[in-house]
């Protein structure tokens, strides 16, 4: 499977400030992903990046909060804009790749861990 | 709205003691199971896909079966390394997104 990296692996950001995580994978990949894992909660899909197309945000989150670039096959950055306490998570990017031979399964990066104060 | 719920959510287990932890799901059309290993500070280990009822699949001491309705994942003779948090994930067709449940936290003793 894929090797993913991910930075920062953690950091500590005050309230009304912006983090972009990076996420980058060792081979080339048609799909990447976000997720969120809040505390005692369960990993929740925040969007889906296809290079060469706009992010696909699933109900809840949005563009102006959550930017996401997909410059090529093998990097992301998913944006933590404007934050609160709220967003104090683990973000966790993960990669499928259709053709690789193992059906959609997706594959995920260590995660960042982020606490806003 | 695709559903999953997994029990018991926190085990305490001998080591030797088997044992199983559910996946009980609601899909509109079953992609795929997917049961991945948690441990503190790191990403989801991924263990097994899961197509059809009646499917199942091993690794080590680890056993993955499949109904129409729940997934179970059986521990057989477990070691304190399989000490993590199991999570369970559901696909539906025409979705790439993984519908999480919220895990089965497991302790196992020596």
């Amino acid at each position: 499977s894929a090797v993913i990296s991910q930075k920062p692996s953690r950091d500590i950001c005050q309230r009304g400030t912006s983090l972009t995580i990076q996420c980058q994978v060792d081979s080339q990949v048609t799909m990447m992903f976000w997720y969120r894992q809040q505390p005692g909660q369960s990993l929740t899909l925040i969007a889906t990046a296809n290079q060469g197309s706009e992010a696909t945000y699933e109900s809840g989150f949005v563009i102006d909060k959550f930017p996401i670039s997909r410059p090529n096959l093998t990097f992301s950055t998913l944006t933590v804009s404007n934050m609160s306490p709220e967003d104090s998570s683990i973000y966790l990017c993960s990669v499928a790749d259709p053709l690789a031979g193992v059906r959609e399964t997706q594959y995920f990066g260590p995660g960042t861990r982020l606490l806003v104060l | 709205e695709d559903q999953v719920t997994q029990s018991p959510e926190a085990l305490r287990l001998q080591e030797g003691e088997s044992s199983s932890l559910n996946c009980s799901y609601t899909v509109s059309g079953l992609r795929g199971l997917f049961w991945y290993r948690q441990d503190p500070g790191k990403g989801p280990e991924f263990l097994f896909t899961l197509y059809s009822a009646g499917e199942e699949k091993e690794k080590e001491r680890l056993k993955a079966t499949l109904t129409k309705k729940e997934s179970f994942l059986h521990i057989t003779a477990p070691k304190p390394e399989d000490s993590a948090t199991y999570l369970c994930a559901v696909q539906a067709w025409g979705n790439n997104r993984l519908a999480f449940g919220k895990g089965n936290q497991v302790v196992v003793i020596p």
